[in-house]
């Protein structure tokens, strides 16, 4: 089973509807982030946690909100989706403890089209 | 504020040839530096990391990575690529306090052909 998993894994909405994407890991992983990728611009952050009380906005927080259910459990919402926020979506964790504790571990992306 | 620029957005390259995926990074203060590997339709995963020591530094698949402090780069190298090695390949930097905030290139994509 994968450490870090996404739903849904596509999603097509329309202007105004309100969605949200959830993000589960099995690594006990205190820290989560929500990046978005775009062409050409990479992966830049939305939000992140570092651990259930502690949730912080990134580089381009306008137009999201997020929710740290447990420590296993972040979801990002959009609560009124527009056409520019089509992209594909990454959920990654991470933590300070041991050899990895430098690297963040992704999902496999949720690809999000907004008509 | 720290900065990642990938300066080829495509490389295309033969079966069995080397391959070099350049990275420059913009800090005022020290870094740690990533490069990830996203194979279609998956996520990001790490290839090889630099946090201190040999400023050579080999991760999987045969990939090496140079850490340059001088010229702010970390250029990414392979000596034979192989077609499955076709993603793209973004570059990371983080800052050397607490926390391990990721700042991301825009990507670069590797085309092998055949």
């Amino acid at each position: 089973d994968a450490d870090v998993t996404q739903t849904p894994r596509n999603r097509i909405t329309k202007t105004g509807k309100r969605i949200m994407l959830e993000c589960s890991q099995t690594k006990g992983h205190d820290r989560m982030y929500w990046y978005r990728q775009d062409p050409g611009l990479g992966l830049r952050l939305i939000y992140y946690s570092f651990d259930v009380k502690d949730i912080n906005k990134g580089e381009i927080s306008d137009g999201y909100s997020v929710s740290r259910q447990a420590q296993a459990k972040f979801s990002l919402s959009l609560e009124s989706a527009i056409p520019n926020q089509t992209a594909l979506y990454f959920c990654a964790t991470s933590d300070l403890r041991g050899s990895r504790y430098n690297e963040q571990f992704f999902g496999p992306g949720t690809r999000l089209t907004v008509l | 504020a720290q900065s990642v620029t990938q300066l080829d957005s495509q490389v295309p390259v033969f079966e069995e040839a080397p391959v070099e995926l350049r990275c420059n990074y913009s800090s005022s203060v020290s870094v740690y530096l990533f490069w990830y590997v996203q194979y279609p339709n998956q996520g990001l995963q790490l290839l090889l990391k630099y946090l201190s020591g040999s400023t050579l530094v080999k991760g999987i698949n045969g990939f090496e990575a140079e850490f340059n402090k001088s010229q702010t780069s970390f250029h990414l190298r392979k000596p034979s690529v192989h077609i499955s090695d076709t993603a793209e390949y973004f570059c990371a930097v983080s800052v050397r306090r607490a926390g391990n905030m990721l700042t991301f290139g825009g990507g670069t994509r590797l085309m092998v052909k055949p």
